[in-house]
């Protein structure tokens, strides 16, 4: 258990409709990541959050947008889905400050299916 | 952007072989870490390597970090069926982003 939260843990929608991801970083945790796996394929880096604030963005489409919350948990946005949004997206947190890359701890994952 | 790629993109062995997948930067990195995903769970980390030429073991894994700290490689020594997975490296990019490898997917048979 990595002390990293996501919820749903799987979710089935169609397309055209707008789903929210949940996930809860480790206690004391200020950084957040968001990731999202297609299958068989490598992890694709979405966005990240610290403290509140977006520090770093990466493939994240215009439909998708995220925030973090006070108590540092934070919201994964998905919107207009498509059938290509279909994946499994991990929420990651890690507890380094704004200088340097430090491990990442994922959470179990969300998987997305649109029909 | 930088870009880190891994080979092979699989590899299939036999319980005992040994096994080892590179990992190769195209901008110098200042530490490499690598994690292991099983099959249906999530990434998890296994080890950071810091200095240029550093080797760092794991039981019967071996971790290295290329002179130039732009290639690492990891080995297994005698695959077991619970090395089943795959295995990323991921490389510091802005802030505290990490970039993460193609992955190399191990399948151990008995």
């Amino acid at each position: 258990d990595s002390g990293v939260t996501q919820t749903p843990k799987h979710l089935i929608t169609a397309t055209g409709q707008r789903v929210t991801l949940r996930c809860s970083p480790r206690s004391g945790d200020l950084s957040v990541y968001w990731y999202q796996q297609s299958l068989d394929q490598g992890l694709q880096f979405l966005i990240q959050y610290y403290n509140g604030e977006e520090r770093a963005k990466g493939n994240i489409l215009e439909r998708f947008s995220a925030q973090q919350f006070p108590d540092l948990h934070s919201e994964l946005n998905l919107s207009s889905l498509e059938l290509g949004d279909s994946a499994l997206y991990f929420c990651a947190s890690s507890g380094q400050g704004l200088a340097g890359a430090n491990e990442q701890f994922f959470g179990p994952g969300t998987r997305l299916t649109v029909l | 952007g930088q870009q880190v790629m891994q080979i092979p993109q699989y590899q299939h062995v036999q319980e005992g072989e040994d096994f080892t997948t590179y990992c190769n930067s195209s901008t110098t990195l200042s530490n490499i870490q690598w994690y292991k995903q099983r099959p249906g769970g999530h990434p998890v980390f296994l080890i950071q390597l810091v200095k240029s030429g550093e080797v760092k073991k794991q039981k019967r894994l071996t971790f290295q970090f290329g002179e130039a700290k732009k290639n690492s490689s990891l080995h297994i020594t005698a695959t077991q069926t619970t090395d089943v997975g795959t295995y990323f490296c991921a490389g510091p990019g802005t802030a505290s982003k990490l970039t993460f490898g193609t992955g190399t997917r191990l399948q151990v048979t008995l």
